[in-house]
């Protein structure tokens, strides 16, 4: 099946410093990537949605500013959590759905945990 | 309220039980119906899809859909203990690209 991998697995970051976080898909080109944030025991929320070489289209109440995210190719995405808090600690899982895909085949990613201190 | 609701568990059972899953949605406009595992600290896996209302069975796991009632299940014949994980329900309203509403998750455990 295809694969996604999320790149780093666990960051620990001082409050007010900036974390990039990669997504790739390894063996398939996505056109498009999912962001989604999942706190403790709470389901995925969906944070952004990216496609290949334009913007990202950002959920209600989401800051595009803090949560830069960047879909140079179409087998890398890069989520930057600037200036972080505490609060934005979380578990941070991104998807990828390749070029034919139907909505159901959105292949998710290991997850990043980010710890801000 | 939430568009998809799900019970969050935890639901416990022996080994060998069968296990019923269930997510009730609001939105009639929903047409694709997934089912995904996910287990602790790991990104979820797709199990099941099933496209309006039906049935559809994959080994051991058996998706159900009503839309008339607006309620889907997932059923999982003689549980096994490597079954333990978080079951997410997840849906779409069209199946050219757009976004999944998941259900909350419902932690299952499956004691041997």
């Amino acid at each position: 099946g295809a694969v996604v991998s999320q790149h780093p697995s666990w960051v620990i970051c001082k409050s007010g410093t900036s974390v990039k976080i990669e997504c790739r898909s390894l063996d398939f080109q996505a056109t498009t990537m999912f962001w989604y944030r999942q706190f403790p025991k709470q389901s995925l929320m969906l944070m952004a949605t990216s496609n290949e070489g334009s913007k990202a289209t950002y959920e209600q109440g989401v800051e595009k500013d803090k949560f830069l995210i960047n879909h140079a190719s179409l087998t890398l995405s890069t989520l930057t959590v600037t200036s972080a808090h505490p609060e934005d600690s979380s578990f941070y899982i991104c998807s990828a759905r390749g070029i034919a895909g139907s909505s159901y085949e959105q292949y998710f990613g290991p997850g990043t945990r980010l710890t801000v201190t | 309220q939430k568009e998809v609701e799900q019970d969050p568990g935890p639901l416990s059972v022996p080994e060998g039980a069968i296990v019923s899953l269930n997510c009730t949605y609001s939105n009639s406009a929903f047409q694709y119906f997934m089912w995904y595992r996910q287990y602790s600290r790991k990104g979820p896996e797709l199990l099941m899809y099933t496209y309006s209302s039906g049935n559809k069975e994959d080994g051991r796991f058996t998706a159900q859909v009503d839309k008339s009632s607006k309620y889907i299940s997932l059923f999982i014949r003689d549980s096994q203990p490597s079954d333990s994980a978080t079951y997410l329900c997840a849906m779409s309203k069209s199946n050219a690209g757009n976004m999944l509403t998941f259900g909350g998750g419902t932690r299952l455990m499956v004691k041997p």
